[in-house]
């Protein structure tokens, strides 16, 4: 148990719609980092947050937004979904603000749009 | 650009042989580099790493050898077992602004009885 919960483990829907997944993360790591897993891209890093601020970028979609809370807990929002969307998301968590020092992952969200 | 790539996406070895899973890197400035293990409708979970100025790190029955010159990044299983079957991945933080981890697209391993 990597102390990374995601919820929900999975999720179903359509087309057009928006979804929010969540991730708490490890006790005492000030990151949180989402990535986004598909067969044919592999991991692919979107964004990290540090202590509730913005730190990274990655591949995210202007479709796809993050936040993170004062309690450090983060939420990944999906909108105007496309079938391309359907992937595992997942998200790590990490103690710094620096990506030289492991992340921890959660179990992921696997979402399906049909 | 940077990437990272594996030579091998499958291994399939026997229980009890030593196992090394490669992968190579393209960014010279990577100063850190990681070792994920990931199952089966599970989240990566991390093995071991290493950063730039070391060329060999030990763990329990898995070592990381890390050759800058050629920029090469081994993984090394003593005594693999069945629980070791799963998707390895590589991983390089480039350093600078870079803030990111960028992935290898992973071997799977495979350990038969």
């Amino acid at each position: 148990d990597s102390g990374v919960t995601q919820t929900p483990k999975h999720l179903i829907t359509a087309t057009g719609q928006r979804v929010t997944l969540r991730c708490s993360p490890r006790s005492g790591d000030l990151s949180v980092y989402w990535y986004q897993q598909s067969l044919d891209q592999g991991l692919q890093f979107l964004i990290q947050y540090y202590n509730g601020e913005e730190r990274a970028k990655g591949n995210i979609l202007e479709r796809f937004s993050a936040q993170q809370f004062p309690d450090l807990h983060s939420e990944l929002n999906l909108s105007s979904l496309e079938l391309g969307d359907s992937a595992l998301y997942f998200c790590a968590s990490s103690v710094g603000r620096d990506s030289n020092q492991p992340q921890h992952f959660g179990d992921g969200t696997r979402l399906s749009i049909l | 650009g940077e990437s990272v790539g594996l030579h091998l996406p499958t291994l399939s070895v026997q229980e009890g042989d030593n196992s090394i899973i490669n992968c190579a890197y393209s960014n010279s400035a990577s100063d850190y580099f990681i070792w994920y293990k990931q199952e089966s409708g599970k989240g990566p979970q991390f093995i071991i790493d290493i950063r730039s100025n070391m060329d060999k790190r030990q763990g329990q029955r898995v070592t990381v050898l890390l050759n800058k010159t050629v920029k090469h990044l081994s993984l090394q299983i003593a005594a693999t077992q069945p629980g070791d079957s799963a998707v390895y991945f590589c991983a390089e933080n480039s350093g600078g602004s870079n803030y990111k981890l960028t992935f290898g697209k992973g071997t799977l391993l495979t350990v038969n009885p």
